[in-house]
C-alpha cells in the first residue's frame, strides 16, 4: 500500500509556481521521499528525491518538513508541458517502488 | 545515450495464450524493474532484477515471471493470459540497486481478447 496521501488534482496558472503537497506521516528514518511524474501516454519520469534536507535540481525543489511527515514539490515556473500526474513515493533505498494515485496537475494557459 | 527500449510496443493476444515482453535498459544500468499499469489499479510493481537475480517481487500470481540476462536485458513472461492482464507494461532501469533514479521505457500495451 502507498504510504503517502496526495490531493487528487490541482490547477496552476502557467508561469506560476506549482506547489504539490504530500503527506507521509508514517515515514521511517531510513525512507526517502521520491517524486516521479507521468505525462499522458509516457512512462513515469524521475523528478527528485530527498531524505531530510531540502533538495533542488534543474526540474524542481523538494521541501521536507523537519518532522519528515510531509513534503512539497515545487515547480518554480510551470509550463503547459508540466501537465501530468505527479507521484510522491516513500521507500527505503532498496525497496520496491509503490505508486499511489498521485496528483493530476493541470497547468492553465 | 539511448533510453530504455521495450518491444513490442503493442500486442494483442487471446485468453489462454502466453506472452513474452522484452526490455533493454540504458547502457551501464544493471537493475531492471517491471510494472503493470491499468486504469483501475494504477501503477503496480511486478518485480526487480539485478545481476540476473530477482531481488524483489510484487503481489502478482505465478503466471507472471521474468528473467535478466548477463547483458542486463530483461524479459517478462505472462502465461495463461486472462482478460484482466490487459495493461501497459512498463520497464525501468537504474544503475544499481538502491540508487535513486529509475528511467522508464515507453511501455508495451498488451490487449487480451
Amino acid at each position: 500500500d502507498a504510504k503517502t496521501t496526495q490531493p487528487t488534482s490541482m490547477d496552476c496558472a502557467e508561469g506560476r509556481a506549482a506547489n504539490l503537497p504530500c503527506n507521509h506521516s508514517t515515514i521511517s528514518g531510513n525512507e526517502y521521499v521520491y517524486w516521479y511524474r507521468q505525462i499522458h501516454s509516457q512512462g513515469p519520469q524521475y523528478i527528485i528525491h530527498g531524505l531530510k534536507n531540502n533538495e533542488t535540481n534543474e526540474m524542481a525543489s523538494l521541501i521536507i518538513t523537519e518532522d519528515r511527515k510531509s513534503s512539497t514539490l515545487i515547480l518554480p515556473h510551470a509550463t503547459l508541458r508540466d501537465t501530468a500526474v505527479y507521484y510522491c513515493i516513500v521507500r527505503a533505498h532498496d525497496d520496491k517502488i509503490i505508486f499511489g494515485k498521485g496528483t493530476r496537475l493541470h497547468i492553465l494557459p | 545515450k539511448a533510453g530504455v527500449t521495450q518491444t513490442p510496443r503493442y500486442l494483442i493476444k487471446t485468453r489462454g495464450q502466453q506472452v513474452t515482453l522484452s526490455c533493454s535498459p540504458i547502457s551501464g544500468h544493471r537493475s531492471v524493474s517491471w510494472y503493470q499499469q491499468t486504469p483501475g489499479q494504477g501503477l503496480q510493481f511486478l518485480f526487480e532484477y539485478f545481476s540476473e537475480t530477482q531481488r524483489n517481487k510484487g503481489n502478482f500470481p505465478g503466471r507472471f515471471s521474468g528473467r535478466q540476462f548477463s547483458n542486463s536485458r530483461s524479459e517478462m513472461n505472462v502465461s495463461t493470459l486472462e482478460l484482466g492482464d490487459s495493461a501497459l507494461y512498463l520497464c525501468a532501469s537504474s544503475l544499481a540497486r538502491g540508487l535513486n533514479e529509475q528511467y522508464f521505457g515507453p511501455g508495451t500495451r498488451l490487449t487480451v481478447t
